[in-house]
């Protein structure tokens, strides 16, 4: 049992650079969610997930999409990736009789 | 959008004291939540708490939902040096969650 786990780790993109971040769980958690921390501020939701088939937009969603084909995986996509995304990525899942998260181990994305 | 402000941004203590910190919004939530982050790791949900003016220990630590369901604080006693980490508050509403800044903690032996 695995739990919620990210790759990849790290990653160092230029500018304009494209890239996906999977995100996989194995709770059977309904809702998944994206997230960045930034220094000095606490986390961030870029977009959600209630349900496979299923995306919504959070608090910071321009230059990110995602996908949710599978429901144990939430990918998360740069397109053309910017500096301003340089950040640590966070997944977080939960079942649907809780308001409990549970967090992957995040990914540190560099954008140069 | 709403906004969480929690304080102190960073505390340094003594092993043995107790702590204090806590967390204001402008908004009104339907669920608070603690949540502690070590470094290179995601937050780990330490308490949750359900309804305005819930209190709600889990060990030395004791949390609670503010009456007017705009703040809670975290109270953490007799510290001990794997206290350590930053605590996020964290208030939600459905899938809207909103974190504060983070409490840096450490603890001196």
């Amino acid at each position: 049992n695995a739990g919620v786990t990210q790759t990849p780790k790290f990653r160092v993109l230029k500018t304009g650079q494209s890239m996906t971040l999977l995100c996989a769980q194995d709770m059977n958690h309904e809702y998944m969610y994206w997230y960045r921390q930034d220094p000095g501020m606490g986390l961030r939701l870029i977009h959600y997930s209630v349900g496979e088939g299923t995306t919504a937009k959070g608090e910071v969603p321009d230059g990110y999409n995602v996908s949710r084909l599978k429901k144990q995986n939430f990918l998360l996509g740069l397109e053309s990736a910017a500096p301003s995304q340089t950040s640590v990525y966070f997944c977080a899942t939960r079942g649907s009789s809780t308001d409990t998260q549970y967090f992957g181990p995040g990914t540190r994305l560099t954008v140069l | 959008g709403q906004q969480l402000n929690q304080s102190p941004q960073s505390m340094f203590i003594q092993e043995g004291e107790d702590v204090s910190m806590n967390c204001t919004s402008s908004s009104i939530f339907n669920t608070w939540l603690w949540y502690k982050q070590d470094p290179g790791e995601g937050p780990v949900l330490l308490i949750a708490l359900y309804k305005a003016g819930e209190l709600t220990s889990n060990g030395r630590l004791t949390a609670q939902f503010g009456i007017t369901r705009k703040d809670s604080f975290l109270n953490i006693s007799a510290s001990i040096p794997s206290d350590v980490g930053i605590y996020f508050c964290a208030g939600n509403n459905n899938n809207d969650m909103r974190f504060g800044a983070g409490t840096r903690l450490t603890v001196k032996p």
